[in-house]
């Protein structure tokens, strides 16, 4: 399958400071990646669709200006939480959009878990 | 209305027996994809098993089987014989029409006791 990769795997960071988190598609292009939140023992919720060369779509209820997505190149999205504070504190999982011929298929990072202090 | 039903939030299973995990949803649109998700504490999501809405047969990936019910709208998974490395968390998800966002269900905690 499709591999994809995240970095960092995790982060601490003060409260009111930025962080940024890097997914990558190591061995294919996506032009479509997509960016999920998970709390504990609970589903994923998806932020943000990532469009390489557009602007991201939000989901209802996602602050843009507070999670900024950038899809700069056919292999690399970013995702950085602007000014985090602690209720910031999650999972963050990404995926890539694979084409295939019943359709899409979607393949995930290993996640980036956020802890703000 | 919820799209995907996972009605289990735990299930048990003796290792090297099989299980089956539930799973429903709800799609108006003909043209679908059902996915499986494995994912261990370790966070990464791993993608199991894919079913489209097309398909004639079920999916099969190994031990891991899809029990496609159109009809019903129904997806379960079944995993046979259980590892005690299966123990995880089980996420149902479908995609509506061909490209574009899936969406998840609840999830079900499998644990294999030895």
């Amino acid at each position: 399958g499709a591999v994809v990769s995240q970095h960092p795997s995790r982060v601490i960071c003060k409260s009111g400071t930025s962080v940024k988190i890097e997914c990558r598609s190591l061995d294919f292009q996506a032009t479509t990646m997509f960016w999920y939140r998970q709390f504990p023992k609970q589903s994923l919720m998806l932020m943000a669709t990532s469009n390489e060369g557009s602007k991201a779509t939000y989901e209802q209820g996602v602050e843009k200006d507070k999670f900024l997505i950038n899809h700069a190149s056919l292999t690399l999205s970013t995702l950085t939480v602007t000014s985090a504070h602690p209720e910031d504190s999650s999972f963050y999982i990404c995926s890539a959009r694979v084409a295939g011929m019943g359709g899409d298929t979607q393949y995930f990072g290993p996640g980036t878990r956020l802890t703000v202090l | 209305a919820q799209k995907i039903t996972q009605t289990q939030p735990g299930m048990f299973v003796q290792e090297k027996e099989a299980v089956t995990l539930d799973c429903t949803y709800d799609t108006s649109d003909p043209s679908y994809g059902l996915f499986w998700y494995k994912q261990p504490s370790s966070g990464e999501m791993i993608f199991l098993i894919y079913q489209g809405s097309y398909d004639q047969q079920n999916a099969t990936e190994g031990r891991y089987s899809l029990n496609f019910q159109k009809a019903r709208k129904s997806a379960n998974l079944v995993i046979s014989a259980s590892q005690l490395g299966d123990s995880a968390m089980y996420f149902c998800a479908m995609r509506e029409g061909w490209a574009g966002k899936s969406t998840f269900g609840d999830g079900t905690t499998l644990t294999v006791k030895p």
